[in-house]
């Protein structure tokens, strides 16, 4: 198993819901990312796991909050979301924290209305 | 400090003509260099990457060589298809330290029959 899966692959959400991005892997990385991707820009990281320990929080708001319950999942908890924080939101994971190659998964497009 | 620079785009090619996407790099260590592909609506995949100088990586007729005189990895294919068609980012990953992935903006290639 090669893949990186993310639920749900869209999501629209009211400013005040509570609601969470899934990503799973089963290739036993150590590293886990979340990237946010905006129309027609590169993604920005956001978040960095490795061996389910938070490694990196580039500055993000604290309304977006990661959670890494064990080595092959992922999630993204969103809380009073923004209309600016409509995007892409990308899953990767790497063998390790390092000059591995990252794989991706195939995002979950958010919209907050 | 870290960047990635690439070719402007959009870039539109008739079918089986040749590419070249330029890419260049600033780096305070020994980076690895990739090429990501996003297709409309998609995650990124890796293309293919190169980890040393003079290294070459190559995928579905596509290629790269790592230059560190020029500090460059220009993506080049000699016959290009409409299934092409996609947004083309490089990228790099320091040797050490936090696999952060610096992205270069992106080119979107469109492939005309």
């Amino acid at each position: 198993d090669t893949e990186v899966t993310q639920t749900p692959k869209h999501l629209v959400m009211g400013m005040t819901n509570k609601k969470s991005l899934k990503c799973e892997q089963h290739m036993g990385h150590r590293a886990m990312y979340w990237y946010k991707q905006k129309a027609k820009k590169p993604p920005e990281l956001m978040f960095v796991y490795s061996y389910e320990k938070l490694s990196i929080n580039e500055s993000v708001p604290s309304r977006f909050s990661p959670e890494c319950p064990n080595s092959s999942l992922l999630n993204l908890h969103l809380h009073a979301l923004q209309p600016e924080d409509s995007a892409l939101y990308l899953c990767a994971s790497s063998p390790r924290e390092g000059p591995d190659t990252q794989y991706f998964g195939p995002g979950t497009r958010l919209t907050v209305l | 400090g870290n960047s990635v620079t690439q070719m402007e785009g959009p870039v539109t090619l008739s079918e089986e003509a040749f590419l070249t996407i330029n890419c260049t790099y600033t780096a305070t260590g020994y980076p690895s260099l990739f090429w990501y592909v996003q297709y409309p609506g998609e995650g990124l995949q890796l293309l293919l990457k190169a980890t040393k100088a003079d290294d070459k990586g190559s995928n579905k007729g596509f290629e790269a060589t790592y230059r560190k005189e020029t500090t460059s990895f220009h993506l080049e294919k000699g016959s290009v298809q409409v299934s092409d068609s996609a947004v083309y980012f490089c990228a790099l990953s320091l040797q050490t330290g936090a696999n952060n992935l610096f992205f270069g903006t992106g080119t979107r290639l469109t492939v005309i029959p």
